[in-house]
């Protein structure tokens, strides 16, 4: 069966470090993946989205960069973290026209 | 572009509640429609969903009927209970658009004893 693991669960990070949040999904082939942010009292907004290794699509302009380095691994980045970035980051994924799945997401707290 | 409009939470019940919660679409072509909920701390579970119109999704009790003639897709259950406080987020999937899911902002949901 298919499965989804993203670490670290929850971050803590002064304003001005990177980030790397990871995604990894097994039991499946060329899967669709996606990033959603979640900020506090808000609703989920699609973050970034790739169909495949390298490719990579922004839904909004940000502070932050996704990268799909092999097929079943999605990694979203931060060069210099804004207090604005804190929030619930959830990785996913689907295979086309089907259901998408959710990892149990990220706390990121920008301090 | 395609959009999902939720009604404004927290709605707050007492146990043994009927729920409707109301969710309304805006898309180009024909989307899937679909129903997650986030227990507190959790991430996203799929609740249901329905693929074309006049489907009908269900699971653990709830409900919800694809009405394209009204570009509706409620959600409903007929006795809540305490357990199923949560966020519930409706979504839909346009499958000639990466199957990106659109999300609504939300509604929390409080079920007291």
């Amino acid at each position: 069966s298919q499965t989804i693991h993203q670490w670290p669960a929850t971050l803590v990070q002064p304003v001005g470090s990177p980030l790397s949040l990871e995604c990894t999904v097994e039991g499946t082939s060329n899967p669709n993946l996606y990033w959603y942010r979640q900020a506090a009292g808000r609703g989920l907004q699609l973050l970034f989205y790739s169909v495949g290794i390298g490719q990579i699509s922004s839904e909004v302009p940000q502070n932050l960069s996704a990268s799909r380095p092999q097929d079943r691994q999605f990694i979203l980045s931060s060069k210099k973290l804004l207090l604005s970035d804190s929030g619930f980051y959830l990785c996913a994924w689907s295979v086309l026209r089907d259901t998408i799945y959710f990892g149990e997401g990220s706390w990121l707290t920008v301090v | 572009g395609d959009s999902v409009t939720q009604m404004e939470g927290p709605v707050t019940l007492s146990e043994e509640a009927f729920l409707t919660i109301n969710c309304t679409y805006t898309a180009t072509g024909y989307p899937s429609l679909f129903w997650y909920v986030q227990y507190p701390g959790e991430g996203l579970q799929l609740l249901l969903k329905a693929t074309k119109a006049d489907d009908k999704g269900s699971n653990k009790g709830f409900e919800a009927t694809y009405r394209k003639e009204t570009t509706s897709f409620h959600l409903e259950k007929g006795s809540v209970q305490v357990s199923d406080s949560a966020v519930y987020f409706c979504a839909l999937s346009d499958p000639g658009n990466t199957d990106k899911l659109i999300f609504g902002t939300g509604t929390r949901l409080q079920v007291f004893p």
